[in-house]
This record gives structure tokens, C-alpha cells and sequence, in this order.
């Protein structure tokens, strides 16, 4: 199984370019989430799913837009990237079901650095 | 404010020996808590689940307790290694969206 993939792994981006982070999970999982990770903050939360057509914010949305079109499948993308954005983003999903299984399966994470 | 607390201190500490670490809340009234290991460079990995109504679970070598009195979640390694350094985090679903909240996680550093 691959479980939940991320591309790319490393990307250098210039500041007020766009790029959108890809996120595919194979485990038919109904949520979704963008976490990013810079060091001292822990993982914070940007957006989330819980299914296929349905999107919220999270603590830290801004500069940050998603979309779910399929339950495979949930992009990030970075409207105009400031340095403030350098970070790692790490996508998740999980299927909590009735026995409220909330495991949350993480892929292995994207490094941005915006210059 | 709501607020999830790990010693953010690193643990150091001889193998073989017990690992305790800590987790406190503030402000929350979680139905569940979960604890993650995450080695650098890679993303978070599931480790246990504690609900609510449990006061300890076990897996293997790991135990968590959980007291929703006092706010706080321990998370015990007994008889570590050095292959347990790894940083682990506690996370709690903050208003039953089943979205982990995670906090800042403590590094745990095990000496031969």
C-alpha cells in the first residue's frame, strides 16, 4: 500500500509564486488535512476535509487554498508565496468511522522554502 | 487559551530504563487522546489511542494514562533502546471534528 503520498518531496520557490502541494491517499480515507511543521510550533493545522466536496480552515488558512474533488485526492495550494510560508507540510488522513478510529496515517512531507 | 503542553525540554535518558513523558491540556474537554512518534525527516506515525472512560492502555512496551481531571496524559516506554529516540507527540480532537490538534512534542533521546 502507499498510503498517503506528497509531491513534490523538496521545492524552492521565489517569493509571489504559486504552486499547488499534491496530497493522494490510496486507503479510501474520508478526511483529509494540511498540517505544517516549522520548528518550536509543532504541527499546526491549515485545512481540512471530511469529504469529497467539503472544505474548512483550520488555525493557520490564510495564504492557503483547497479543494477536494475526489475522495482521493486533496491539493494545496500557495496563491502567492511569501518567505513567512517556508516550513514543511505534511498531508493526513484518516476514516474515523463508527469505531471512532481516528489514526491519522501522515505522508513523508514536502520541504518549501520560499526565498 | 487553549493550550496542549510537552515539556519541550529533550528527555534524556540510559537504556533500559523507564521513558515517562507528559502531556497537559488546558481548556479542552477531549472524548479522546492520541500519542504520535516522528523521526526527522519523516511524518508523524500513530502510536496509541486513549479514550475518555480509559485510565491506562497498553501496547507492547508503551502505556499511556489518562486522567481528565487533572488534564494529563503520561506516556511510558519501559526497558528503552536507543531505536526509541524519536520525538513523540500528544494530540486531542478539539471540538469533535476528528482532526488531531497536536502538541509541540517532546524529543526523547535514549543513551546505550
Amino acid at each position: 500500500n502507499a498510503g498517503v503520498t506528497q509531491t513534490p518531496k523538496f521545492q524552492v520557490l521565489k517569493t509571489g509564486q504559486s504552486m499547488t502541494l499534491q496530497c493522494a491517499q490510496d486507503m479510501n480515507h474520508e478526511y483529509m488535512s494540511w498540517y505544517r511543521q516549522d520548528p518550536g510550533m509543532g504541527l499546526r493545522l491549515i485545512h481540512y476535509s471530511v469529504g469529497a466536496g467539503i472544505t474548512d480552515q483550520g488555525e493557520v488558512p490564510n495564504g492557503y487554498n483547497v479543494s477536494r474533488s475526489t475522495t482521493e485526492d486533496f491539493p494545496l495550494r500557495l496563491l502567492s508565496a511569501a518567505p513567512s510560508q517556508t516550513s514543511v507540510y505534511f498531508c493526513a488522513s484518516s476514516n474515523p468511522g463508527v469505531d471512532i478510529n481516528t489514526e491519522a496515517f501522515f505522508g513523508q512531507g514536502t520541504r518549501l522554502t520560499v526565498v | 487559551s487553549q493550550k496542549i503542553e510537552q515539556n519541550s525540554e529533550a528527555l534524556n535518558i540510559q537504556e533500559g530504563k523507564t521513558a515517562t513523558l507528559t502531556c497537559n491540556y488546558t481548556n479542552y474537554s477531549p472524548a479522546y487522546l492520541q500519542w504520535y512518534r516522528q523521526d526527522p525527516g519523516r511524518g508523524p506515525v500513530f502510536l496509541l489511542l486513549i479514550r475518555e472512560n480509559e485510565k491506562e492502555k497498553r501496547k507492547e512496551r508503551l502505556k499511556v494514562t489518562f486522567d481528565t481531571t487533572l488534564k494529563q496524559s503520561l506516556f511510558h516506554i519501559t526497558a528503552s533502546q536507543p531505536a526509541d529516540s524519536a520525538t513523540y507527540l500528544c494530540a486531542l480532537d478539539v471540538g469533535g471534528s476528528y482532526i488531531p490538534t497536536f502538541g509541540r512534542g517532546t524529543s526523547l533521546i535514549v543513551h546505550p
